[in-house]
């Protein structure tokens, strides 16, 4: 059972916000900083959202982070269909010494 | 620009190890404020980070792989390693290497490599 769990997917119509919800513990996510990766279908993971909300340069602003406590989460607005992807939260584990990562949310565009 | 790319048997019979190379362009792998690591993801399943590795060799594992994983790097190669013991099928997935940002506000995994996969099987 992962310590940090995300919705298995979420779904919008092209231009609509989605969000994504990242749960984990005091032992991650409280304290140490998130990082967001998008994973195209057939393709490696790729760096979307580092230290909470920062996007790395490339990554489109209709891409967000948040933190607050044991909780984070990703906000697409302006849904598009390239949006489509495996979406993974992830951040250091004190408990656990390593990283952990989300779950995995699929991000369906209707 | 950095590029990462993973290379090694794509089959390994069980009982066997499993044995993966990282090759780094673009940029060196002794600048310092990087580490290495490897991350798996099995098939049709989530992300499991492995461990990683400093140029310097000192690594850090996830305890539940710990007692089978051992990471090397080769600064003249521009290439980091890992061996995981006693596979079975269970190991099998796809294998990514992946540059670690070390910073002031937190780490992170960019850029990665494109994946290779390694199944387990007789």
């Amino acid at each position: 059972q992962s310590v940090v769990t995300q919705p298995p997917s979420a779904s919008g119509t092209p231009g609509q916000r989605v969000s994504i919800s990242c749960s984990g513990r005091n032992s991650n996510i409280r304290g140490y900083s998130v990082n967001w990766y998008q994973q195209l279908p057939g393709a490696a993971p790729k760096l979307l959202i580092y230290s909470n909300n920062q996007r790395p340069s490339g990554v489109p602003d209709r891409f967000s982070g948040s933190k607050s406590g044991t909780s984070a989460s990703l906000a697409i607005s302006g849904l598009q269909s390239e949006d489509e992807a495996d979406y993974y939260c992830a951040a250091w584990d004190d408990t656990l010494n390593g990283y952990v990562f989300g779950t995995g949310t699929k991000v369906t565009v209707l | 620009q950095m590029q990462l790319q993973e290379s090694g048997p794509g089959l390994v019979k069980p009982s066997q190890t499993l044995s993966l190379t990282c090759t780094v362009s673009g940029d060196s792998i002794t600048r310092g404020g990087y580490y290495w690591n490897w991350i798996r993801q099995h098939p049709g399943r989530g992300l499991e980070w492995i461990g990683n590795i400093y140029y310097s060799g000192s690594t850090y594992y996830n305890s539940s792989l710990k007692s089978r994983v051992t990471m090397s790097v080769d600064t003249s190669k521009s290439q980091f390693s890992l061996k995981l013991s006693s596979v079975t099928a269970a190991d099998t997935a796809v294998y990514y290497c992946a540059r670690e940002v070390i910073s002031e506000t937190g780490n992170w995994f960019d850029p990665w490599g494109q994946g290779t996969l390694v199944t387990v099987s007789s």
